[in-house]
């Protein structure tokens, strides 16, 4: 499986933009980089995945590097219910998600 | 809207004792995952069924875990005997298709402590 790098933590303040970013420079041609969090004391919940376009939903923006090897996944105002850990995973041929430690993003008052 | 139902959502056991997970996912989903989380570290995958049958079981310590999924609905993780390194948060969860595109759905998970 090809391996994604991302910042141990990350701090933010209440109602700011942040802009978690994820180095994949592994990447293959089919990969789809897909991003979960983690909030404390529950199961990772899905927030956005994509392949090559920018894409957005109503949690979050996730945007993608031309040449694939880098996406940042984009909180436009972070809440205090946003603090988790975030993690962002390349899926492939095999279809599975593979963790690795993620970014710890704290959110200040 | 639909979640994936785990229980017990704590369990604390003595080690060599016999313990068991039961997850219920979300109605119509195909496929079933079950994850190790130790502290610290991000989920790692145990076993994935697709409907009934397992499609990947290659990091299951198969010489004490089993896991089943009879009817290709709930599923049931089984440790016996447990030991103090399987102590633990055990996740569930369910995809429709089990695809690259696919949304995994987690459920609360169970903690357990091992004695």
């Amino acid at each position: 499986d090809a391996k994604t790098t991302q910042p141990n933590s990350m701090e933010s303040n209440e109602e700011e933009p942040v802009h978690l970013p994820c180095n994949h420079s592994t990447i293959s041609g089919t990969d789809y980089i897909h991003w979960y969090r983690q909030l404390p004391s529950q199961g990772p919940e899905y927030v956005i995945h994509g392949l090559t376009s920018n894409v957005n939903n109503r949690m979050a923006s996730l945007a993608i590097a031309e040449d694939r090897k880098s996406s940042t996944l984009i909180l436009h105002r972070a809440t205090l219910r946003d603090a988790a850990v975030y993690y962002c995973i390349l899926v492939g041929s095999n279809y599975k998600l593979t963790f690795g430690k993620g970014t710890l993003l704290t959110v200040n008052p | 809207e639909a979640e994936v139902a785990q229980s017990p959502r704590y369990k604390i056991t003595e080690k060599s004792q016999a313990v068991a997970f039961w997850c219920d996912p979300i109605s119509g989903h195909a496929t079933l995952y079950w994850y190790r989380q130790i502290l610290g570290q991000g989920p790692e995958l145990l076993v994935q069924f697709q409907d009934e049958s397992v499609v990947d079981d290659s990091q299951l310590p198969k010489d004490r875990f089993s896991a089943e999924r009879l009817k290709g609905v709930d599923s049931t993780l089984k440790i016996q005997p447990a030991e103090l390194g399987d102590s633990a948060m055990y996740l569930c969860a369910s995809s429709l298709a089990g695809d690259r595109t696919d949304t995994q759905y987690f459920g609360p998970g169970t903690r357990l402590t091992v004695l």
